[in-house]
This record gives C-alpha cells, sequence and structure tokens, in this order.
C-alpha cells in the first residue's frame, strides 16, 4: 500500500545533542510537510517542500532545519533540541499534480523525548 | 486572518447516540474543508473534505458533515456513535501558501464515546 513512513517512531535524544527524523514516502507527491504536535494541541507546520522549493514557517525556529535529497524523502534536522522541543513530529504528504485531491496524507509520527 | 475554531474540548456521547463536533472557519475566498481524526501516539486519518458542490459531505467510517456557508460551519456528524469513534478530531482549513498549500487546524475536539 501507498504510504507515508516515519522513522524512528520513538527517539529519545540528550539536550543539545542533534537529532534527525526521517520520512519517506511511497505516493510520489511533490509536496511534504513537516509538523510539531504538542500534547493532544493542534498540529503546527514548521515548513513544507514543493519538490525542492523549501518554504519555511516565519515562526520557525533556526534550529530546525530540512532537507530533501529526492522526491521520497525528506528529514527534519533538529540542531541543538531543547527540553521544549520534546514532541510528536508529523510527516505529511499532499500532491498538486494529476489526482489532486487536496487532501494530506500523515505518517504515524516520531516522539521526540529530549532528556 | 484565516482561522478555525472548534468550540468544544470535548464532547461526550452515548455509544449508539447521534453525535456532533462542531467547526467553524474565517477564510477569505472558498473554502476548502477537512475534518482528520487522530487515535492515542499516532498520526492524523483523513476523514472527508468540502470542496465544492453537495453540502453534505460523506466521509470514511460513516462520518458526515454538512458545510454551511451564511453560518460558517462544518460540522462532523455521526448518526449512530460507537466506542471505538473515541479520539482526538481536528478541523482544517486549506489556505495558499507560497505556490502551494497549507492546512490550518483549529484546537481539536476530544470524543469520548461511553459504552
Amino acid at each position: 500500500d501507498a504510504m507515508v513512513i516515519q522513522n524512528p517512531r520513538y527517539q529519545v535524544t540528550q539536550f543539545g545533542k542533534p537529532v534527525t527524523l526521517s520520512c519517506s514516502q511511497t505516493l510520489n507527491h511533490n509536496v511534504m510537510y513537516w509538523y510539531q504536535q504538542k500534547s493532544s494541541q493542534a498540529p503546527k507546520l514548521l515548513f513544507h517542500y514543493y519538490d525542492k522549493d523549501f518554504n519555511n514557517e516565519a515562526d520557525t525556529p533556526d534550529n530546525f532545519q530540512s532537507r530533501r535529497p529526492n522526491t521520497s524523502f525528506c528529514f527534519l534536522d533538529i540542531r541543538s533540541p531543547g527540553l521544549g522541543d520534546a514532541a510528536m513530529y508529523l510527516c505529511a504528504t499532499s500532491t498538486t499534480g494529476t489526482g489532486y485531491t487536496y487532501e494530506q496524507y500523515f505518517g504515524p509520527g516520531t516522539r521526540l523525548t529530549v532528556t | 486572518a484565516q482561522s478555525v475554531a472548534q468550540p468544544e474540548d470535548q464532547v461526550n456521547v452515548a455509544e449508539g447516540n447521534p453525535l456532533t463536533v462542531k467547526c467553524t472557519y474565517s477564510v477569505s475566498g472558498n473554502p476548502y474543508l477537512f475534518w482528520y481524526v487522530q487515535y492515542p501516539n499516532r498520526g492524523l486519518q483523513f476523514l472527508l473534505k468540502y470542496i465544492t458542490g453537495d453540502n453534505l459531505v460523506k466521509g470514511s467510517y460513516g462520518f458526515e458533515a454538512e458545510f454551511n456557508k451564511s453560518q460558517t460551519s462544518f460540522h462532523l456528524k455521526k448518526p449512530s456513535a460507537l466506542v471505538s469513534d473515541s479520539a482526538l478530531y481536528f478541523c482544517a482549513v486549506r489556505v495558499f501558501s507560497g505556490n502551494t498549500g497549507k492546512l490550518i487546524f483549529g484546537q481539536g475536539t476530544t470524543l469520548q464515546v461511553k459504552p
């Protein structure tokens, strides 16, 4: 089945130690999103890629970076995690091409713990 | 500013009874509206959407939603609730961002269905 995959599902990192979260998709969608979600709050968009074009949200801290080496993969890098960065990180995809249906498809999320 | 509001933090309903989860929106232009459901420690699952056409939209798992332009509402409904419907529900509106779109989410409503 076509899907959005996030690895790992649970990640523990130390305060200040860089961490990378991974997202891959088999949907061949051209848009990929990263969201941060804290304790059952609304997901907060960090940034998204439209193909290779990177779109950062104005209030996303510089501590958060992203890479998209190809259509299928997208990475979230947190350069120096703080305790406030502990959250669920959600990856999502959508397409603007053939079969454009507007909705986003979400992965299962990575729960990040910062110790 | 474009926004989505879910006025109820929690909705409680008995199994077998009808349920309604409320959503109102404020956008410029025609709204593209969505409902997502989230189970604990999982990503968001798409339920249904309104883009254009019939005001009553049917979605997954027996859910439906009614678009009301004059009241700027998009309430989620189900004729007969199941205990397994207990989850966190998000209403969202799509807004344009650069050369694609992004979702603005409501704050979420926890649905509790009691046996």
